[in-house]
């Protein structure tokens, strides 16, 4: 079964400073993968995903994720945060050979920016 | 667009007693799946409906159940709760069975005492 991992659950930053939060997902089967954002008493919104093609992807609001299947990982950065991108975040894969499109999901990373 | 709607939003019940959650999903699609999510964990797979039939199953018992109507709403049951099926309920909407883009409600809180 696929599993993931998120390798942070806390990243406190300052405003203006680099990120990244790391994930690392289990199986080298073809997969979908996905980045979720998460505001406090809010449902998830979808971040950026990736299904094919190009390894690098990127969100409208700056944020970009690699995927590496050699590593089995798909990695999110950010080069300049800011105070409203507080928030939880989760990687979350697909299994493109299972019916369906259940997600599966990490633990999530709480990114705290500060000023 | 109205996007995913749940309710309600917020819910208490007692042990043993029984729960409906329902879920009206983004104008368009027609494929809902059903998350739950405990306090500090991300969100975890129960089931998906698509053409009002189950079509794939999370780690989850027999008394989580659910139903999808012609309109495409669906609803989640829960019977004989217990205190650890204390979470945010999810569903999210999707086009068709291998949709790749899944939008998320705002979930239902449900709190068991």
């Amino acid at each position: 079964a696929q599993s993931v991992t998120q390798l942070d659950s806390q990243v406190p930053v300052f405003e203006e400073a680099p990120v990244e939060l790391r994930c690392n997902y289990s199986s080298s089967v073809s997969v979908y993968l996905f980045w979720y954002v998460q505001y406090p008493n809010q449902g998830l919104q979808l971040l950026l995903k990736y299904l094919s093609g190009s390894t690098l992807v990127e969100s409208i609001n700056g944020f970009e994720a690699e995927f590496n299947k050699s590593q089995t990982s798909f990695h999110l950065r950010k080069p300049s945060v800011h105070i409203s991108d507080t928030a939880e975040y989760f990687c979350a894969v697909s299994d493109i050979t299972q019916a369906g499109t259940a997600l599966i999901f990490g633990k999530g990373t709480t990114l705290s920016v500060s000023s | 667009d109205a996007g995913v709607t749940q309710s309600p939003t917020h819910l208490i019940k007692t042990r043993g007693q029984q729960v409906t959650l329902r879920c009206s999903p983004k104008s368009g699609h027609d494929t809902v799946s059903w998350y739950q999510q405990a306090l500090g964990q991300g969100p975890q797979f129960i089931f998906q409906y698509y053409e009002e039939e189950e079509r794939q199953r999370g780690n989850f018992p027999d008394r989580f159940s659910g139903h999808q109507f012609p309109n495409y709403s669906s609803e989640l049951n829960v019977n004989a709760l217990l205190l650890g099926d204390s979470a945010l309920y999810l569903c999210a909407s999707s086009f068709g069975q291998g949709g790749t883009e899944a939008f998320f409600g705002q979930g239902t809180r449900l709190t068991v005492v």
